[in-house]
C-alpha cells in the first residue's frame, strides 16, 4: 500500500520561512508533487520531484530524498495568502496514479 | 497552463435521484483523469482511474455500481453518482494528467459540491 504522513497544521509569521515535511511509504515511485488548496478551491499544482535534490520555482522550493523517503516544500517570505492546506502526494505503481497525504494547513499571522 | 473544467459546480438532489457531473480538458487532450471525493478539512481521496476508451479502475472501496465513470474522449469523462443518498454529500474533484518530461502534473477541475437532502 501506500501511505503519507505530513504535520497537520503549521504556524508562521509574515515574512518567515516555513518546511512542511512529508515523509511517504509506496509500492514503486515515481515522484513528489506538491498542490496548495484555498478554502473552497481546487488544489493547484506547485512542484513535482522525480529525482533527489532541490526545485525551486519563485519563493517556492521542493526537496526530495528518494532513499530516505522523504521530502519537503520550503516557503519563503511567507504572505498572508498563503494560508491555505498544502498536500504532497506520490506517484506509486498501477497507473501513475496519485495518492494525497492528510494535508498540513499553513496558517501565516501579521 | 492547461485548463480543466467541471459541470455544475454545484449541485443540490433529492435521495434516490442519480446526478451526473462533467470534467473537461479545454485546451489539451488527457489520456487519464482520476476523480477524487473531499470531505471537509480531510484531503483527497482517489475514487477512481478513468482512461479514454476503455473501464475505469476503481479504488478499493468505491462502489462501481454506484459511481459511474465514463470517458468516452480524450477531453471528457463524466461521473455519475447513482441513488445518491446524504451520506454522498461531499466536494467531487476531477483532474486531468499531463505526462511529462521533465514534471507529471495534474491539473485540477474547480470541483463540483454535491449536496443530497
Amino acid at each position: 500500500g501506500q501511505s503519507l504522513e505530513q504535520p497537520s497544521e503549521v504556524t508562521a509569521v509574515e515574512g518567515a520561512i516555513v518546511q512542511i515535511n512529508c515523509t511517504y511509504q509506496t509500492s514503486g515511485f515515481y515522484g513528489l508533487s506538491w498542490y496548495q488548496q484555498h478554502d473552497g478551491g481546487a488544489p493547484t499544482f506547485l512542484s513535482y520531484n522525480a529525482l533527489d535534490g532541490l526545485e525551486e520555482t519563485g519563493r517556492f522550493s521542493s526537496f526530495l530524498s528518494r532513499s530516505d523517503s522523504y521530502g519537503y516544500l520550503l516557503l519563503q517570505e511567507l504572505q498572508m495568502k498563503d494560508s491555505a492546506s498544502y498536500f504532497c502526494a506520490v506517484q506509486g505503481t498501477g497507473g501513475f496514479k496519485t495518492i494525497f497525504g492528510a494535508g498540513t494547513r499553513l496558517f501565516v499571522k501579521a | 497552463g492547461a485548463v480543466v473544467s467541471q459541470h455544475p459546480s454545484w449541485v443540490i438532489c433529492k435521495s434516490g435521484t442519480s446526478v451526473k457531473i462533467e470534467c473537461r480538458s479545454l485546451d489539451f487532450q488527457a489520456t487519464t483523469m482520476f476523480w477524487y471525493r473531499q470531505f471537509p478539512k480531510q484531503s483527497l481521496m482517489l475514487m477512481a482511474t478513468s482512461n479514454e476508451g476503455s473501464k475505469a479502475t476503481y479504488e478499493q472501496g468505491v462502489e462501481k455500481d454506484k459511481f459511474l465513470i465514463n470517458h468516452a474522449s480524450l477531453t471528457l469523462s463524466t461521473l455519475t453518482v447513482t441513488s445518491a443518498h446524504p451520506e454522498d454529500s461531499s466536494f467531487y474533484i476531477c483532474s486531468a494528467r499531463v505526462a511529462g518530461p521533465p514534471t507529471d502534473t495534474q491539473y485540477f477541475g474547480p470541483g463540483t459540491r454535491l449536496t443530497v437532502l
